[in-house]
């Protein structure tokens, strides 16, 4: 059981560069999140999705999108990438049985745009 | 959307020492508050937590309290130790869909 694994774990782009960080989960948990971590800033809601097919939109959601084709995975895109998205994303999933909403965070991804 | 705050943004105690980290939020439909610990280059892990219809929570050394009419939430630490050092964050969610984080406390236990 591996709980919430991300890929990559670093990765440095080129401004306008686009790339995909891949959040999977083998808990079948139904909720599924998209954070970015900056210094002195907590952890912030990008985007999230309630179940597979379904994706809405966090605090920040500017130039990033995101797909929930299959109910383990979560996928952020970064279509043309700034140096502003430098950061650390964290991919955290939940579920609502037993009415518990704990969040089981990933490993994170340290993004840096040069 | 939710608003919060959080302070102390650093905190130095001693071992041994409580230390007392607080928390406020805005909007009054929040109904489920986390505390997370993160150690340093570490994923953030839920330590504590508590629903609104609950007032107080305690597991070991930690506790949390939650004051619903003044929109506020704290967490307690007794007996300090210096494992216990690491940032802290606390957290807000509306129906369970929505996460809203404090910006952290980052508390150092001085051995």
């Amino acid at each position: 059981n591996a709980g919430v694994t991300q890929t990559p774990k670093f990765r440095v782009l080129k401004t306008g560069q686009s790339m995909t960080l891949l959040c999977a989960q083998d808990m079948n948990h139904e909720y599924m999140y998209w954070y970015r971590q900056d210094p002195g800033m907590g952890l912030r809601l990008i985007h999230y999705s309630v179940g597979e097919g379904t994706t809405a939109k966090g605090e920040v959601p500017d130039g990033y999108n995101v797909s929930r084709l299959k109910k383990q995975n979560f996928l952020l895109g970064l279509e043309s990438a700034a140096p502003s998205q430098t950061s650390v994303y964290f991919c955290a999933s939940s579920s609502l049985a037993g009415g518990v909403n704990e969040q089981y965070f990933g490993p994170g991804t340290r993004l840096t745009v040069t | 959307g939710e608003n919060v705050e959080q302070h102390p943004s650093t905190l130095s105690v001693q071992e041994g020492d409580s230390a007392v980290i607080k928390c406020t939020y805005s909007d009054s439909a929040s109904n489920y508050f986390p505390w997370y610990k993160q150690e340093l280059g570490k994923r953030p892990q839920l330590i504590i937590d508590i629903r609104s219809n609950v007032g107080e929570k305690k597991d070991q050394r930690i506790a949390v309290t939650l004051n619903k009419t003044a929109k506020h939430f704290s967490l307690h630490i007794t007996e300090t130790q210096p494992e216990d050092s690491a940032v802290y964050f606390c957290a807000a969610s509306i129906r369970g869909n929505q996460f809203y984080f404090g910006t952290g406390t980052s508390l150092t236990v001085i051995p």
